[in-house]
């Protein structure tokens, strides 16, 4: 089964900006893996940010954006706000089912 | 404003069957994928399956054995059943909607309910 790789952990700084990426241990990751990402914070359900490499939600800030980068999904935040320090995770289609990333923790400092 | 709610009991015997529902509200059931999610305690989220409004469903294979979805269209629910169980299977259960089949977003969630498997 296909494993979906993200940094554990990244800081940066107040107003600053941060890229995340998703790897696939099956290869590049294509806009036919339609990459998703999720925001959570402790003791809230995720909530979706992005979808189809980088259609955004009527919720999602315009700081955010997703992409394709070196064959890997990314999402990047531009202006980072004390707000965005929660744990981010990405979601690939693979093989007709969907794999989760392991999280990225996300620390604003 | 389209709603979720899991419900389900909260703790379950080793070797016993977790039975979940999830109810939706404010909008239609029909044309969606309905999903299942779950989240161990500390721990990244793992998606179990789906099903689509037709009834047709779609397994996680690492628990395609142990897992069976199910739909009431009259009651707008659907179902998770997962049998017999370990504690490995301790978590927050989520259920999300997914507007299309991958193209699509899981935009809409559950709060989520915590099941424990204990004795």
């Amino acid at each position: 089964q296909t494993v979906v790789t993200q940094e554990p952990s990244l800081t940066v700084s107040p107003g600053g900006t941060v890229t995340l990426t998703c790897a696939s241990s099956t290869g590049a990751v294509t806009s036919g893996y339609y990459p998703n990402w999720f925001q959570q914070k402790p003791g809230q359900a995720p909530r979706a940010l992005i979808y189809s490499t980088s259609n955004k939600h009527s919720w999602t800030p315009a700081r955010f954006s997703g992409s394709l980068l070196g064959g890997k999904a990314a999402l990047t935040l531009s202006g980072v706000q004390p707000e965005d320090e929660a744990e981010y995770y990405c979601l690939l289609y693979s093989g007709g089912v969907q794999v989760f990333g392991g999280g990225t923790k996300l620390t604003v400092l | 404003q389209v709603q979720l709610q899991e419900s389900g009991p909260g703790l379950v015997k080793p070797s016993e069957t977790l039975s979940l529902t999830c109810t939706v509200s404010g909008g239609s059931i029909s044309g969606y994928y309905w999903n299942w999610i779950r989240q161990p305690p500390g721990k990244g989220l793992e998606w179990i399956g789906y099903i689509y409004s037709s009834g047709t469903a779609k397994y996680n294979p690492s628990l395609k054995s142990r897992v069976t979805l199910s739909m009431d269209m009259s009651e707008k629910q659907f179902s998770l059943k997962l049998n017999s169980v370990t504690a490995a299977d301790t978590a927050v259960y989520y259920c999300a909607r997914l507007s299309a089949y991958a193209s699509g977003s899981l935009d809409y969630w559950g709060q989520g309910t915590l099941v424990t498997v204990s004795s």
